[in-house]
């Protein structure tokens, strides 16, 4: 059971908007802790996607954005593209574990 | 080009030990905090240690907590994780981790991982 939640499984078809969502509790997101997205490719390491809630590292299409508001968190991906197709994960910190927390994983499907 | 390299890896025996390194480069080593996070087979990943950036403030998850030592040699650009006391459930690739900026805990550099495998 992860501390913070996600989907495990959305969908969405070639040039589509998809989101995905990542749901925590007060002594993580609620707290004001910063929510960052990684994407995984099989068989890779997993890649920084958004940090700080909402920033993307240099490199990463404007595609990709997210947001933050109250205890959850989301990750937009517009434009969807078959290269897309891959597991996506949220992170934060929780006060009352002290230890950086991730979500359990959310895998895309482009149709 | 901005790197870091996983080493270490392998099987190991319930309650035996390893100790993984990580190789950083393209960097200024001493001046980012570091973690490992480890994704067990077919599993989500899961924060393991972290410690500071001079090395004087180490952290652990629960899960690993006495068992798991982080430590660091900035002279010579390099992480270590002293695993002892192994179990089954520690069966994992590790990545080492670089965090993007002091004041974050996003980690913006990955190595490829290396692969603990304990069983008898």
């Amino acid at each position: 059971q992860s501390v913070l939640t996600q989907p495990p499984a959305v969908s969405g078809a070639p040039g589509q908007r998809v989101t995905i969502s990542c749901t925590g509790s007060s002594p993580n997101i609620g707290a004001g802790h910063d929510v960052h997205w990684y994407q995984q490719l099989p068989g890779t390491a997993p890649k920084l996607l958004i940090y700080g809630n909402t920033k993307r590292p240099s490199g990463v299409p404007d595609r990709f954005s997210g947001s933050k508001s109250g205890t959850s968190a989301s990750l937009a991906i517009t434009g969807l593209q078959a290269e897309d197709e891959a597991d996506y994960y949220c992170q934060s910190y929780d006060s009352s574990l002290s230890a950086w927390v991730f979500g359990g994983g959310t895998k895309l499907t482009v149709l | 080009e901005v790197q870091v390299l996983e080493s270490g890896g392998g099987l190991v025996q319930p309650g035996g030990s390893l100790r993984l390194s990580c190789e950083a480069s393209g960097f200024t080593f001493s001046s980012y905090a570091m973690s490992w996070v480890r994704q067990a087979p077919g599993k989500g990943l899961e924060w393991v240690s972290a410690i500071s950036d001079s090395g004087s403030s180490t952290y652990y998850a629960d899960s690993v907590k006495g068992r798991f030592t982080i430590s660091r040699d900035n002279s010579k650009n390099t992480l270590d994780l002293q695993m002892n006391s192994l179990r089954a459930e520690d069966t994992a690739v590790y990545y080492c981790t670089k965090r993007i900026k002091p004041t974050s805990g996003a980690f913006d550099i990955w190595g490829q991982g290396t692969m603990v495998t304990v069983s008898s």
